[in-house]
């Protein structure tokens, strides 16, 4: 049973250009929401994080969006560059602290 | 670097044999977690532990254990080896309490052939 939910399997933007992933979820116990960012070859590195008690949170040019009634979220990364060609994973946890992730997104930034 | 270790690397073995991955949580974390992430696929949860017990289970399959041990580092043992257990396996720690935000290691990508 899948609880989080990225049905965009990939994603192309020009440099510059803003890149926007999505994320859906269905267990409304979740109440933290956090986004990865991996390269082949290494772990997932922590990128960004909200809080269920808010709706957006900006990190340089990161931000995350969350509409709870909808059950859905978002990041959106601006100016895209390069080194953002990535794959992005969404993760939800809820009191138990357990992650709950989605599938991927593969973002390439073109030049 | 996240701080989290995982060794080894890679791993190649046979069908029906037994391998051993190891992960050292970032200084400080008690929690440790385990994930396998399958070809293409999202990260899914195995275990966790925090400080020596184990605390939740997820899709682990009865052929695979781990422990925590005193000096926080975790083991993740898989055995009776199958094709299907070939994936990228991944360490987490988290700080205790309240946070929520996972470090993971680099993974072992395991091959069984």
């Amino acid at each position: 049973d899948q609880q989080v939910k990225q049905n965009s399997p990939s994603l192309s933007v020009q440099e510059g250009r803003i890149s926007i992933l999505n994320c859906d979820y269905t267990n409304s116990m979740f109440d933290y929401f956090l986004w990865y960012k991996k390269y082949p070859a290494e772990g997932p590195t922590f990128l960004i994080s909200i809080s269920s008690i808010k709706d957006k949170n900006e990190d340089g040019r990161f931000t995350v969006f969350l509409n709870k009634s909808a059950k859905h979220l978002s990041l959106h990364i601006v100016p895209s560059q390069p080194g953002d060609s990535a794959v992005y994973f969404c993760a939800a946890s809820a009191r138990d602290y357990k992650l709950s992730f989605g599938a991927g997104t593969t973002v390439t930034v073109r030049a | 670097d996240s701080g989290v270790t995982q060794t080894p690397k890679h791993l190649i073995t046979a069908t029906g044999q037994r391998v051993t991955l190891r992960c050292s949580p970032r200084s400080g974390d008690l929690s440790v977690y385990w994930y396998q992430q399958s070809l293409d696929q999202g990260l899914q949860f195995l275990i966790q532990y925090y400080n020596g017990e184990e605390r939740a289970k997820g899709n682990i399959l009865e052929r695979f254990s781990a422990q925590q041990f005193p000096d926080l580092h975790s083991e993740l043992n898989l055995s009776s080896l199958e094709l299907g257990d070939s994936a990228l396996y991944f360490c987490a720690s988290r700080a205790w309490p309240g946070h929520h935000t996972q470090y993971f290691g680099p993974g072992t990508r395991l091959t069984v052939l």
